[in-house]
């Protein structure tokens, strides 16, 4: 079946450090890409999607390429924030509708000022 | 406006009770979910309805049972209640599918005590 597996955490940086979150995926044809956040004591929000191979996802300093030949769609920023403290979640949506969201185990980050 | 309300934000019961969880979407979506993100952050989904019907029952017990009295609303009701539902259950929806944008409650914290 459709899986999604991401690096465990906890990952703890200061500030302005370079972030890499890793996920790989396994799905049959094409899914879309997706990374969720979510803060302290709030729901998931979508951060960044990418629906189809070598597409490149950012949003709010934070990117994500699509790489079919590796399965993998890891999270990168270049210089984080204290605000960017939260667990976030890769996730897949497989092809052909199983109407379904696939997600990692989620990694929490800690950036200390 | 909220665009997915979760109603109660926290609930705390004993074992054997009965409780609901409702949720309502104002974005017009097609479909809704609900998921359980247990004590170590991992999402599961437990149930898909699109316009009203039962698409997606992930292997949940049938002491829970989902209800759709429209597309806007999927309510939770589950049955005596155990130990091992304590979670955070959140409410989802999305518009044809999960190509795009899966937007999230603000989750329901249930304590079975």
């Amino acid at each position: 079946g459709d899986s999604v597996t991401q690096m465990e955490g906890p990952v703890t940086l200061s500030e302005e450090a370079f972030l890499t979150i890793n996920c790989t995926y396994t799905a049959t044809g094409y899914p879309s890409l997706f990374w969720y956040v979510q803060y302290p004591g709030e729901g998931l929000q979508l951060l960044l999607k990418a629906t189809k191979a070598d597409d490149k996802g950012s949003n709010k300093g934070f990117e994500a390429t699509y790489r079919k030949e590796t399965t993998s769609f890891h999270l990168e920023k270049g210089s984080v924030q204290v605000s960017d403290s939260a667990v976030y979640f890769c996730a897949l949506s497989a092809q052909g509708g199983s109407e379904k969201l696939v997600f990692g185990k989620g990694t929490k980050l800690t950036v200390n000022p | 406006d909220t665009a997915v309300s979760q109603t109660p934000k926290y609930l705390v019961t004993q074992m054997g009770n009965d409780k609901s969880i409702k949720c309502e979407q104002n974005l017009g979506h097609d479909t809704m979910y609900w998921y359980k993100q247990d004590s170590k952050k991992f999402l599961k989904i437990m149930f898909s309805y699109n316009n009203k019907e039962l698409i997606i029952n992930e292997t949940v017990p049938n002491r829970f049972s989902p209800k759709s009295p429209d597309k806007a609303h999927l309510n939770l009701h589950i049955n005596s209640l155990e130990l091992g539902d304590s979670a955070v259950y959140f409410c989802a929806s999305s518009q044809e599918g999960l190509w795009n944008e899966a937007f999230f409650g603000q989750g329901t914290r249930l304590t079975v005590v």
